[in-house]
């Protein structure tokens, strides 16, 4: 069982360049999000999909895209990274609507931008 | 809006005793669920305990249970005979509609 993968692990971008953080499950959930995590902060939710097709905002979303071309697959887009931009980031998917199911989480990936 | 509150930055505990993180919640939802979640440094997040908030009775896996007050809007996590391997971040966690919402995390270590 694959669960929820997530690339790359390790990634450096200069201030200014773009990139994508790829997240994929093949657990057939609806739900899919990306969180950020930072010291003293825990993990707070970037953008949140409820199906292909259906994306929305959360918490702190300026600086990213998503979008949900299929079931299996949710990009996080970093349009001109930022310093503030250092992070963890988690995808995490679960079954729709039961949110009260647990959330799966990809291994993370820790990006750093100079 | 839900939030999350975790108020114990850091905690330690000697191997084989039992420690207790704390946590509150504020959230308007009507049916909620409250998860335990630990992350050891490889990264990982792991499921360690789910609360359904319509129960009264508290949840128990193994050595972990949690104290659920409904009222008081508090869900503490007790880890008993504590093993180094439960050294790890821990985060509370609401579960409501569209979201789950993270308490800032209390990094606990076992000490031997």
């Amino acid at each position: 069982n694959a669960g929820v993968t997530q690339t790359p692990k390790f990634q450096v971008l200069k201030t200014g360049q773009s990139m994508t953080l790829q997240c994929a499950q093949d657990m057939n959930h609806e739900y899919m999000s990306w969180y950020r995590q930072d010291p003293g902060m825990g993990l707070r939710l970037i953008h949140y999909s409820v199906g292909a097709g259906i994306t929305d905002q959360g918490e702190v979303p300026n600086g990213y895209n998503v979008s949900r071309s299929t079931t299996e697959d949710f990009p996080l887009r970093l349009l001109s990274a930022a310093p503030s931009q250092t992070s963890v980031y988690f995808c995490a998917s679960s079954y729709f609507p039961q949110i009260n199911t647990e959330a799966f989480f990809g291994q993370g990936t820790r990006l750093t931008v100079v | 809006a839900q939030t999350v509150t975790q108020s114990q930055p850091e905690m330690s505990v000697q191997e084989a005793e039992t420690v207790t993180l704390s946590c509150t919640y504020d959230t308007s939802e009507n049916n909620y669920y409250l998860f335990w979640y630990k992350q050891p440094p490889s990264r990982q997040m792991i499921l360690v305990i789910r609360q359904e908030a319509y129960k009264q009775q508290n949840a128990t896996e193994n050595r972990f249970s949690v104290n659920f007050q409904k009222a008081a809007k508090s869900f503490s996590l007790k880890i008993s005979d504590s093993q180094l391997g439960d050294t790890a971040m821990y985060f509370c966690a609401a579960g409501g509609t569209y979201k789950y919402i993270f308490g800032t995390g209390t990094r606990l270590k076992v000490l031997a």
